[in-house]
């Protein structure tokens, strides 16, 4: 069974650090990958997803993700934190069934961020 | 494009009572999946419906069921209110091109059972 985990619940960053936000997963096949976030009282938006393109994804936002297989992690990352960054971010897997078609879409607890000036 | 429309956005409702929640998805998506939010328990899978049929299913009481309509919109509704069932209901749509399945989140109903 596929599952994520984020480390960090709650992470803090200065305006203008580096942001990094954790995630690692398990599943039994290479999966699909996904950031997501979530501003109060709102959905979710997609910020990035890793579909074996590319091991570098770039999202919107000024946001990337690197997919590495053998440490099965799929890290956040923005080198310089915005105030307008602060949200709650999702990171999900959703895994291929071998007889085709997608596993359900399964999120992380989610990782807190909080953008200090 | 509109994006994924949700109502109502907030409800509130009692303990036994039932409540239907309304998701309209991204015009030309035909697969309808739904969420549960809660503090405790985070983001937990409730089903996902494609061409009206149900495709694949998390792990909640028989009394939570969907259903899709042929224009794909879709509802779900829970019978016999607990109030643990109050929580932010999100619903997303995905395209059948799409081969990695992208899902695309309405803005949720927040349904509070007294």
């Amino acid at each position: 069974a596929q599952s994520v985990t984020q480390l960090g619940s709650h992470v803090s960053v200065s305006e203008g650090a580096l942001v990094l936000l954790r995630c690692n997963y398990s599943s039994s096949v290479p999966p699909y990958l996904f950031w997501y976030v979530q501003y109060p009282n709102q959905g979710l938006q997609l910020l990035l997803k890793y579909t074996s393109a590319a091991t570098l994804v770039k999202g919107i936002n000024g946001f990337e993700a690197e997919f590495k297989k053998s440490e099965t992690s799929f890290h956040l990352t923005k080198p310089s934190a915005h105030m307008s960054d602060a949200a709650e971010y999702f990171c999900a897997v959703r895994g291929i069934k071998t007889q085709g078609g997608s596993e359900k879409l399964v999120f992380g607890k989610g990782t807190k961020l909080t953008v200090n000036p | 494009k509109a994006g994924v429309t949700q109502t109502p956005r907030y409800l509130i409702k009692t303990r036994g009572q039932q409540v239907t929640l309304s998701c309209s998805p991204i015009s030309g998506h035909r697969s309808v999946s739904w969420y549960q939010q809660t503090p405790g328990q985070g983001l937990q899978f409730l089903f996902e419906y494609f061409s009206e049929t149900q495709r694949n299913k998390g792990n909640f009481p028989g009394r939570f069921s969907g259903r899709q309509f042929s224009n794909s919109r879709s509802e779900m509704n829970v019978s016999t209110l607990e109030l643990g069932d109050s929580a932010l209901y999100l619903c997303a749509s995905s395209s059948y091109t799409d081969y990695t399945d992208t899902q695309y989140f309405g803005p949720g109903t927040r349904l509070t059972v007294l």
